[in-house]
């Protein structure tokens, strides 16, 4: 069974970078996979920061895509993430996640199928 | 971005009862819709693809409808495990986005 984890400091000071990577214990470059960072604030909805699939390929939220760069490094099985000039607001539980797309009624769907049990990061001097 | 507004946010349920959670979009999203269970401090857990496919591993007990822009998960005689937050999720478009949840209480 393929696990995903999280690590990364869990304390990043204002206007830092903010640096996360999360470790498959699977081989990334197999399947129909995109490999999903995704965040959530205390009391909050979830929040889609991006996606890479395992030929570097990247798809970024717009309203983060200025600040993240989101790689894959298939000789580890690693999945990265940076994200820039960070704030407060940026404190919140972030997740990894393993996004399948399969062919249904016809057309190609997509859902995150496996997660990491997610890493706190606090924004604060 | 496509909107996902879920209702209600909460609910007070008994162990036993059949629950029903809706989730608008805020445009046709066809069946690009996707449905979580996530409990305090843990990772969401896919329930529901394609708006009405059971994942496997998931207890026939959960079920989802809907097409275009209303959709309904549904939970037939409610178990202790079921008290969670619950979230819709659309894939139609760039940015994937989430409702805001359904917490279900015991009663």
């Amino acid at each position: 069974q393929v696990q995903l984890q999280e690590s990364g400091p869990g304390l990043v000071k204002p206007s830092r970078t903010l640096s996360l990577t999360c470790t498959v214990s699977g081989d990334i470059s197999s399947g129909s996979y995109w490999w999903s960072w995704l965040r959530q604030a205390a009391g909050e909805r979830l929040e889609w920061i991006g996606r890479v699939d395992a030929s570097g390929s990247t798809n970024y939220n717009p309203s983060l895509e200025s600040r993240v760069t989101i790689g894959a490094d298939t000789s580890k099985n690693q999945l990265s993430l940076k994200l820039a000039s960070v704030t407060a607001a940026d404190t919140a539980l972030y997740f990894c996640a393993r996004e399948e797309f399969i062919v249904f009624r016809g057309v190609i769907i997509e859902k995150f199928d496996l997660w990491g049990q997610g890493t706190p990061v606090t924004v604060s001097s | 971005d496509i909107q996902m507004t879920q209702s209600p946010s909460s609910l007070s349920a008994s162990v036993g009862d059949r629950v029903t959670i809706t989730c608008r979009a805020s445009q046709s999203i066809s069946f690009y819709l996707n449905w979580y269970q996530q409990k305090p401090g843990k990772a969401p857990h896919l329930l529901i693809y394609g708006a009405s496919s059971l994942q496997s591993g998931v207890p026939s007990r959960f079920s989802g409808s809907g097409s275009g822009t209303d959709f309904t998960l549904t939970i037939n005689r409610l178990q202790p495990e079921d008290f969670a937050t619950y979230y819709c999720q659309q894939s139609h478009s760039i940015p994937l986005t989430f409702g805001g949840g359904t917490k279900v209480n015991i009663k």
